[in-house]
Order: C-alpha cells, then sequence, then structure tokens
C-alpha cells in the first residue's frame, strides 16, 4: 500500500542554516500528489506546498520542493532557517479519489 | 485561514463511557476527513466521508467508533467505549475533493480518557 517515509524525527539547526527534511514514498500509482503540512505549537496543520508535477520546483513561503519521481522523493528545503520555522512538518501522499497519508512528521527546532 | 469548526475543544471521559465529538467543515467543502493525532505527534486515518457517504475507514473506526456526516447536520464522530489508548487530538479536515485538494484542519478535539 501507500506510505511516506520521514526519516528524521527531529531536526535540530541554528538559525541563518539551511534546512533540508527528507520525505521519500511508496506507492502503486504513476501520479502520485505530493504534500508538505506545517503545524505549529498548539495549531492545527496547515498545508505549505503541494506538487504532482516530476521534476518541477515548487515554492511557498521561502520553502521549496521537487517531486522526483525516478528516486520517489520530495525533499523540503529552505535556503536560510528563521526562528519562526520551528514547528512539526508532515510529508503527505494522495492519488486521485484516495485519502491522504501522512509521514510521521519531522519535529524542526531552529535556534538563536 | 481554516473555517473548520469543532467541538468540544477538550473532552474528559472515563474508560467505558461513550466519547461524541462534532465537527463543521467548511462551507461548500462535501469531503471530511477524521484523523487521530497521538502524543508523539502521529497521524493515524479514522474515516472520510463524501456528503453523508463513507468513502474509507480503517479496521479500529469500523470496530469501535461510529461516525455520520448528516446532510445540514454537523459531523460526528463518536467512540462507544472509550479506552486510555483514545486519548488523542481528534482532528477533523474538510476539502473539496478527495486526492489534490487542500485539506483544511479545524481546531481538534483533545480528549483525555482517564
Amino acid at each position: 500500500g501507500d506510505s511516506v517515509t520521514q526519516t528524521e524525527g527531529l531536526v535540530t539547526l541554528t538559525e541563518g542554516l539551511p534546512v533540508m527534511l527528507n520525505c521519500t514514498y511508496q506507492t502503486i500509482y504513476s501520479n502520485p500528489f505530493l504534500f508538505w503540512y506545517v503545524q505549529h505549537l498548539n495549531e492545527s496543520p496547515r498545508l505549505l506546498l503541494k506538487s504532482f508535477t516530476d521534476n518541477k520546483r515548487t515554492e511557498h513561503q521561502g520553502f521549496h520542493a521537487t517531486l522526483h519521481k525516478s528516486s520517489s522523493s520530495f525533499h523540503l528545503q529552505k535556503s536560510s532557517a528563521q526562528l519562526s520555522d520551528s514547528a512539526l512538518y508532515y510529508c503527505a501522499l494522495s492519488e486521485v479519489n484516495n485519502r491522504i497519508f501522512f509521514g510521521d512528521g519531522t519535529q524542526l527546532v531552529v535556534k538563536p | 485561514n481554516s473555517k473548520v469548526i469543532q467541538t468540544p475543544r477538550y473532552l474528559v471521559k472515563g474508560q467505558g463511557q461513550k466519547a461524541k465529538m462534532r465537527c463543521i467543515p467548511e462551507k461548500g467543502h462535501p469531503v471530511v476527513f477524521w484523523y487521530q493525532q497521538n502524543k508523539n505527534n502521529e497521524f493515524k486515518f479514522l474515516i472520510n466521508f463524501q456528503n453523508q457517504e463513507v468513502l474509507q475507514q480503517i479496521d479500529m473506526t469500523e470496530k469501535r467508533f461510529s461516525a455520520e456526516c448528516p446532510s445540514n447536520s454537523p459531523c460526528s464522530l463518536e467512540i462507544q467505549s472509550s479506552e486510555a489508548g483514545d486519548s488523542a487530538l481528534y482532528l477533523c479536515a474538510s476539502s473539496l475533493r478527495t486526492g489534490w485538494d487542500t485539506q483544511y484542519f479545524g481546531p481538534g478535539t483533545r480528549l483525555l480518557v482517564l
């Protein structure tokens, strides 16, 4: 069945350094939709960005990700971390007319 | 900003008691999802609806939970006999369609089973 793997449970880095959160997925479908949701403390998750186009970079709020079907990956990146980026980040997978499969989440902690 | 409404925000029940929570999806969103987020922040899909019909649900939901999305009434999720392991944040989300469309989450109902 479909699944999403986020290898890091916790990422801690210093403000100003680049961010990369890993996401790989498994699916039998050839046209998956990939998402990144962000959840700040005591808030509900909200969409950060999404993509279904192979090898096309998607950007939002300084974050970007590129879906690579060849490696089944959708890593989240940002060039320079800010303190306000500290949050839980979930990678998720869906197919049309199907439910969304969430990864286990990566806690990002940005320190001054 | 999400306009999904969930009530109550907090719910405390004893083991064996029923626990019921409600969700009003965003206006015009026919698809509703329920998730359980545990203390380790792991998401577990429970069930989803399109209008009043169940699209998918997991085995646990089928056995111990009852859920519905009646027309012109809030959706609801009820645990028939609460267990300590059910203590979690229950998130409702709505979208226009399944698949590609963004899911908009409510604030959640935090259930504590004593």
